[in-house]
């Protein structure tokens, strides 16, 4: 199946730094999504890209849909302990309404 | 904004019994629903797209006679696990769509299901 390679796997940081992770596809994407997961929590929707080369800011966060629509980066500014979590890229192949593909997560770690 | 209420939140049971997920969207008709399994530290894994009114169409791997999938109205989906054995044990989460754009598709807060 299509899968989605997110990186770093994990991520610990000190308050106040920046943070970027990546996702890459070997296949074209229509849509890229970032989400961020809470423990025991399904993912809430931080940032979702349509067009290829779009740049999307949502608060301190900034993402990236690829010119190539093979992959997209997320970053986070100036980091908060509240931004611990884990963050998900998700892809759409089409625009029929298919299910999305889940990257396998960045773990985030901040410490004050 | 539009909630997916998921219920329950976690569950124990007994190895062999059956165990029932909801998932409904609560202010708005979601015409698609989608079932996806985390295992601890993984990914989201799509089990299945679950459409109103017609029978759920499954993934590569997953048994339709296992996790047995109704969609019987525009607000609500469920998923059961029919004889449950501990390997079924994870987390469930199911999504539900309330537009073409992706900022309609809403998840659930998850189910744990923890088999004995």
């Amino acid at each position: 199946g299509q899968q989605l390679n997110q990186s770093p796997q994990s991520m610990f940081i000190q308050e106040g730094e920046d943070v970027s992770m990546n996702c890459t596809s070997s296949s074209i994407f229509n849509t890229w999504l970032w989400y961020k997961q809470d423990p025991g929590e399904g993912p809430v929707l931080l940032i979702a890209l349509y067009k290829a080369g779009e740049l999307t800011s949502n608060g301190r966060l900034t993402a990236q849909f690829g010119i190539t629509r093979k992959d997209s980066f997320l970053n986070i500014s100036a980091s908060i302990p509240s931004d611990v979590g884990i963050y998900f890229c998700a892809g759409q192949l089409n625009q029929a309404g298919t299910a999305l593909i889940f990257g396998k997560g960045t773990t985030l770690s901040v410490s004050s | 904004g539009a909630v997916v209420s998921q219920h329950p939140s976690w569950v124990i049971c007994k190895s062999g019994t059956s165990v029932k997920i909801e998932c409904r969207s609560l202010d708005f008709q979601a015409t698609t629903m989608f079932w996806y399994r985390q295992f601890p530290k993984q990914s989201l894994m799509l089990m299945a797209t679950s459409n109103e009114g017609s029978k759920a169409t499954y993934e590569q791997g997953v048994e339709k006679d296992k996790f047995l999938i109704n969609h019987a109205s525009l607000t609500l989906s469920t998923l059961t696990v029919t004889s449950a054995h501990p390997e079924d044990s994870s987390f469930y989460i199911c999504s539900a769509r309330g537009g073409v754009r992706l900022e309609k598709l809403f998840f659930g807060s998850g189910t744990q299901l923890s088999v004995l």
